[in-house]
């Protein structure tokens, strides 16, 4: 099973401010990662898909990158709406597994 | 629009099976290849990825979940089901139904399943 590892657990930022998230795969998983945001009491929602193309609808201001085992997520400039926990997600060799999240809180 | 809506008990005794629906409405569920799976959260944790269906019939599970899993679909009834037997407290989560291509595209809302005597 491959481990996906976020980093850090929790970002703490104000509105403006640029994040930065980090999934680390414990092997390859090519470009097959996605990035989810959720909101308390919601279904999470898909971000990114392809390690770096955005899902329809979601803003610019939202961009992935990487492949093989590195992978990033980034926000250029934190709306209040965008307060949340992120999680990213593999899918390879018909296992599929989810990284344990990054919650990005206000400072 | 399509939409999911997971449906079953929300309280089931240890060493039960968990039972539930996911109804699809505003498109079939034979339509455009997706699979469709089925997710689970526990009471301020993580996504933990349960199994799903291909549009073949064809059925894919989480290997720690896989000997107490079934995912089935009912086309006539365009929804799709989970069982979850000899259940524990270790199971108490909130339930997504959700379409896949490759990725996660649309969820339910959830439904959270509590196991207690």
């Amino acid at each position: 099973e491959i481990v996906l590892t976020q980093s850090p657990a929790t970002l703490s930022l104000s509105p403006g401010e640029r994040a930065t998230l980090s999934c680390r795969a414990s092997q390859s998983v090519s470009s097959y990662l996605a990035w989810y945001q959720q909101k308390p009491g919601q279904a999470p929602r898909l971000l990114i898909y392809d390690a770096s193309n955005r899902a329809t609808g979601i803003p610019a201001r939202f961009s992935g990158s990487g492949s093989g085992t590195d992978f990033t997520l980034t926000i250029s400039s934190l709306e209040p709406e965008d307060f949340a926990v992120y999680y990213c997600q593999q899918r390879s060799n018909g296992g599929l597994t989810f990284g344990g999240g990054t919650k990005v809180e206000i400072k | 629009q399509l939409q999911l809506q997971e449906s079953g008990s929300g309280l089931v005794k240890p060493s039960q099976t968990l039972s539930l629906t996911c109804a699809v409405s505003g498109g079939s569920i034979s339509s455009g290849g997706y699979s469709w799976s089925w997710i689970r959260q526990p009471p301020g944790k993580g996504l933990e990825w349960i199994g799903y269906i291909y549009h073949s019939g064809s059925t894919y599970y989480n290997p720690s979940l896989k000997s107490r899993v079934t995912i089935s679909v009912d086309r006539s009834k365009n929804q799709f089901s989970l069982k979850l037997s000899s259940v524990t407290a270790a199971d108490t989560a909130v339930y997504y139904c959700a379409r896949m291509l490759r990725y996660f595209d649309l969820w339910g809302r959830g439904t959270l399943v509590t196991v207690s005597s």
